[in-house]
């Protein structure tokens, strides 16, 4: 049973350019969620998706960041006009339900560097 | 607002000797409180939650923790360490009554145990 996955795992580009992070949720999940993580630091929510919903993206900064979960295929994270700060690694994680008690399963993370 | 905080950056342990990472939580509601643990360039592993009923709660790897209302705390503990548990430990918290599912991570605790 695949758990979590994520591609591509390290992304490289260049001040302006555009990022596109990709997750593909445990099978049978249907909530995602997307973190970031600085150097050293603990995992910040950016935003809860269900298939073509977006639920909370309370953690999203209100420009240049997108989510989207369709209803086949991965959920995507988009980010324009990367600038130095957005280098991180931006973590997915799917659960069974939104609601309740569920643990959320992660994904192996994309390390994103803006040069 | 909810919010946790693991008051240690790191915790050095010697191989075999009982361990304890700390995590104090805020929620207005009632505290679902999890344990995921990191290892180098990985995404979080889920250790283990606490929902409702007793205050130990039993994990993966031998990991315990245990609720403390009234100091609204969620240690985390194992009555000995092994080489293989050094890594990075986060603390989360949602609130139960709230349906937006929204996970508050602490700052992350290092755990190192030495020969």
């Amino acid at each position: 049973n695949a758990g979590v996955m994520q591609n591509p795992r390290h992304l490289v580009r260049r001040r302006g350019q555009e990022a596109r992070l990709r997750c593909s949720p445990m099978k049978g999940h249907s909530h995602v969620y997307w973190y970031r993580q600085l150097p050293e630091e603990g995992l910040k929510f950016m935003v809860y998706l269900q298939k073509e919903n977006i639920i909370d993206e309370s953690g999203m900064p209100k420009e240049r960041f997108s989510a989207e979960f369709p209803k086949e295929g991965p959920s995507i994270l988009r980010i324009q006009q990367v600038v130095r700060g957005d280098s991180a690694a931006y973590f997915c994680a799917s659960s069974l339900a939104g609601q309740g008690s569920y643990e959320q399963y992660f994904g192996p993370g994309t390390r994103l560097t803006v040069t | 607002a909810q919010s946790v905080a693991q008051p240690e950056d790191q915790v050095n342990v010697a191989e075999g000797n009982p361990l304890t990472v700390k995590c104090t939580y805020s929620v207005s509601g009632n505290p679902y409180l999890f344990w995921y643990v990191q290892y180098p360039n990985r995404g979080l592993q889920f250790l283990l939650k606490y929902i409702t009923g007793d205050n130990l709660v039993k994990g993966s790897y031998g990991f315990e923790a245990e609720f403390n209302k009234s100091q609204t705390s969620f240690h985390l503990k194992k009555p000995s360490a092994l080489v293989s548990d050094s890594a990075l430990y986060f603390c989360a918290v949602r609130d139960g009554n709230n349906a937006g599912n929204m996970l508050t991570f602490g700052g992350g605790t290092r755990l190192m145990v030495k020969p």
